[in-house]
């Protein structure tokens, strides 16, 4: 079974202070690991697909890396806006056919003070 | 282009009531997948549909919810006799294609009383 293990659960940071978000996964065959951000309230927002180890994927203040274990999402300098939870999740092969299905971890809550 | 559109975004039903929730897919989507998020915990996969077909329902309770995607109209997740278990919110997102990412709805957060 696919699993997905998001680290810190909460992580609380003073704006500018930077920082790093982890994702550990076990799939059978991974297809795609994505990131999402989700606001109060509101749907998952998508982020970054990251496809193979070593592809590192950059969106203004947050870079996104992935080794073949687990995936980094970096926040360089963050702000108050960039409070939310992020969400990681993986999609995986099965049979040579790959499958829409994501498997969600339970999210980090950031929270950026001014 | 409007994003993914969910109606309604709340919904109150008594218990043994039914729910149906809508999901209209991103223009030229033709993937639908329901998501469910019970409050404390994650997003959990329901169901994966591609027009007038259902691709995987592995994450479906067996009882009392079905899905299905019609070749015109939106997807639709039913819940017949709700139970207060079943209050959540139900995320849809829809892709391009099964290897494409998936985008996000706001949700339908559903309360049974």
């Amino acid at each position: 079974e696919d699993q997905v293990t998001q680290s810190p659960e909460a992580l609380r940071l003073q704006e500018g202070e930077s920082s790093s978000l982890n994702c550990s996964y076990t799939v059978s065959g991974l297809r795609g690991l994505f990131w999402y951000r989700q606001d109060p309230g509101k749907g998952p927002e998508f982020l970054f697909t990251l496809y193979s180890a070593g592809e590192e994927k950059e969106k203004e203040r947050l870079k996104a890396t992935l080794t073949k274990k687990e995936s980094f999402l970096h926040i360089t300098a963050p702000k108050p806006e960039d409070s939310a939870t992020y969400l990681c999740a993986v999609q995986a092969y099965a049979g040579g056919t790959s499958y829409g299905k994501l498997t969600f971890g339970q999210g980090t809550i950031l929270t950026v003070h001014p | 282009n409007a994003g993914v559109m969910q109606n309604p975004r709340h919904l109150v039903r008594r218990r043994g009531q039914e729910a149906r929730l809508r999901c209209s897919p991103m223009k030229g989507h033709s993937h639908v997948y329901w998501y469910r998020q019970l409050p404390e915990e994650g997003l959990k996969f329901m169901v994966y549909l591609q027009k007038e077909n259902i691709i995987d329902e592995s994450g479906m309770p067996k009882e009392r919810f079905s899905a299905e995607f019609p070749k015109e109209g939106p997807s639709i997740l039913r819940i017949q006799q709700v139970v207060r278990g079943d209050s959540a919110a139900y995320f849809c997102a829809s892709s391009y294609t099964g290897d494409t990412e998936a985008f996000f709805g706001q949700g339908t957060r559903l309360t049974v009383v």
